[in-house]
């Protein structure tokens, strides 16, 4: 069975500096998707980034960048120039597809990321 | 903002009742999961439905429930409602193929049991 590991509960940094959140995942599987999914304070859950394991090139989307490393099954994010707006709990989540048109997502516990003023 | 939407917001029942959640999804999306999310966890999967037919579940019981329509709402019905049954309820809609089939997430409704 997968299993998604985040092992920081809490992360605190200051605005403008870079921070790094950890996941590890177990899975025997050679084929699915990684993904980073960011939950604000009462607001909606949304998508940060997302990596294919198929793919070496670490994904980035602005001030966000994976170092995904496949066999030792390490997937962290990278917040660059941290802002104020970056507070939120953040989950990493491994997915598999089961079927057509079906799969299978497994969340992490999260870690709670403030950042300070 | 995703397009999911969510039914009702908050919710307070009673132990033994039963509830039913909403949800909304994108136009085009014909995949729904729904997650239980207690305070400080993450999500955990309950089912999903592709094609309004349940296509995996997660370790939950028989009295948690769904349904899935054509106009792409669906929806979650709990039996028999405990007090563990408390947490936040999320929906997420996925198109069946394209980039990672990533999922986009609705608010939430919050349930509360006593």
């Amino acid at each position: 069975a997968q299993t998604v590991t985040q092992s920081q509960p809490e992360m605190s940094v200051q605005e403008a500096e870079t921070v790094t959140l950890s996941c590890t995942y177990d899975t025997s599987e050679n084929n699915y998707y990684l993904f980073w999914y960011k939950q604000p304070p009462s607001r909606q859950m949304i998508l940060v980034i997302r990596q294919e394991a198929y793919k070496q090139q670490n994904a980035t989307e602005n001030r966000f960048s994976v170092n995904f490393q496949k066999a030792a099954k390490s997937f962290s994010l990278k917040i660059s120039d941290s802002q104020l707006g970056d507070t939120a709990m953040y989950f990493c989540a491994f997915m598999k597809q089961t079927g057509a048109g079906t799969y299978k997502y497994i969340f992490g516990t999260g870690t709670r990321l403030k950042v300070l003023a | 903002e995703t397009g999911v939407t969510q039914s009702p917001t908050h919710l307070i029942k009673t132990r033994g009742q039963q509830v039913t959640l909403r949800c909304s999804s994108q136009s085009g999306h014909n995949t729904v999961s729904w997650y239980q999310q207690a305070l400080g966890q993450g999500p955990q999967f309950i089912f999903q439905y592709y094609r309004e037919e349940e296509n995996g579940r997660g370790n939950f019981p028989p009295r948690f429930s769904g349904l899935q329509f054509p106009n792409y709402s669906s929806e979650l019905n709990v039996n028999a409602l405990e007090l563990d049954d408390s947490a936040l309820y999320l929906c997420a809609s996925s198109l069946p193929s394209g980039k990672g089939n990533t999922q986009y997430f609705g608010p939430g409704t919050r349930l509360t049991v006593l």
